[in-house]
């Protein structure tokens, strides 16, 4: 079975502050990719980064920076000084099998609010 | 590039109808799928078309339906609408294999 665990509901941050959203996921295919997405009020689901299973190193990108570990099977994700705008709810998302290149499994979504 | 239009964004249907729902894909990219998105059972994948043709389905019942045009435009279609269809459908454009899925706005569905 393939699944995306993001066991934090909610979160609640001091603007400045360094959070971290952790997602850990189940599949039974070699090859999968991870994704990250943030969803603002609006509505629309915001690309953030795709990260292959063959891939383990870190990336960074501004203040975003992401951790994906095979052997723990997770793909945690970092905003450094966060920021009001930051506030969004964040998914993280699974694509497996061959099969299934244009399906992705979500996790239930971290609501991150920021506060100034 | 424009990006992925959904069309309408809100609608307002009474139950027992059925509604059509609009995707307009980024250009060049062939692959469409669609989403629910409910407070209770989260982001699930209905169905993805490639090419005009269906290449994936979610677990969900037949009165969810879709098609996909030969201009990669997409309609999904819900007949005999429940109270529990009510929910926020977001469309997703990818180019090929498992690259990134951008997604629209959504179309914000309420049953009454």
């Amino acid at each position: 079975a393939q699944k995306v665990t993001q066991a934090q509901t909610e979160i609640s941050v001091v603007e400045k502050e360094d959070v971290t959203l952790d997602c850990v996921y189940e599949t039974r295919d070699t090859t999968y990719y991870l994704f990250w997405y943030k969803q603002p009020p609006s509505g629309e689901l915001v690309f953030l980064i795709r990260r292959n299973s063959f891939d383990e190193q870190n990336e960074i990108s501004g203040r975003y920076s992401w951790n994906f570990q095979k052997s723990t099977s997770s793909f945690n994700f970092t905003i450094t000084a966060s920021q009001v705008v930051d506030s969004a709810v964040y998914f993280c998302a699974l694509s497996a099998g061959s099969s299934n290149t244009g399906k992705l499994i979500f996790g239930q979504g971290t609501t991150l609010q920021v506060k100034p | 590039k424009a990006g992925v239009t959904q069309t309408p964004r809100y609608l307002i249907k009474t139950r027992g109808q059925q509604v059509t729902l609009s995707c307009s894909p980024i250009s060049g990219h062939r692959s469409v799928s669609w989403y629910q998105q409910t407070p209770g059972q989260g982001l699930q994948f209905l169905f993805e078309y490639f090419s005009e043709t269906q290449r994936n389905k979610g677990n969900f019942p037949g009165r969810f339906s879709g098609r996909q045009f030969s201009n990669s435009r997409s309609e999904m279609n819900v007949s005999t609408l429940e109270l529990g269809d009510s929910a926020l459908y977001l469309c997703a454009s990818r180019d090929q294999g498992f690259a990134e899925a951008f997604f629209g706005q959504g179309t914000r569905l309420t049953v009454v």
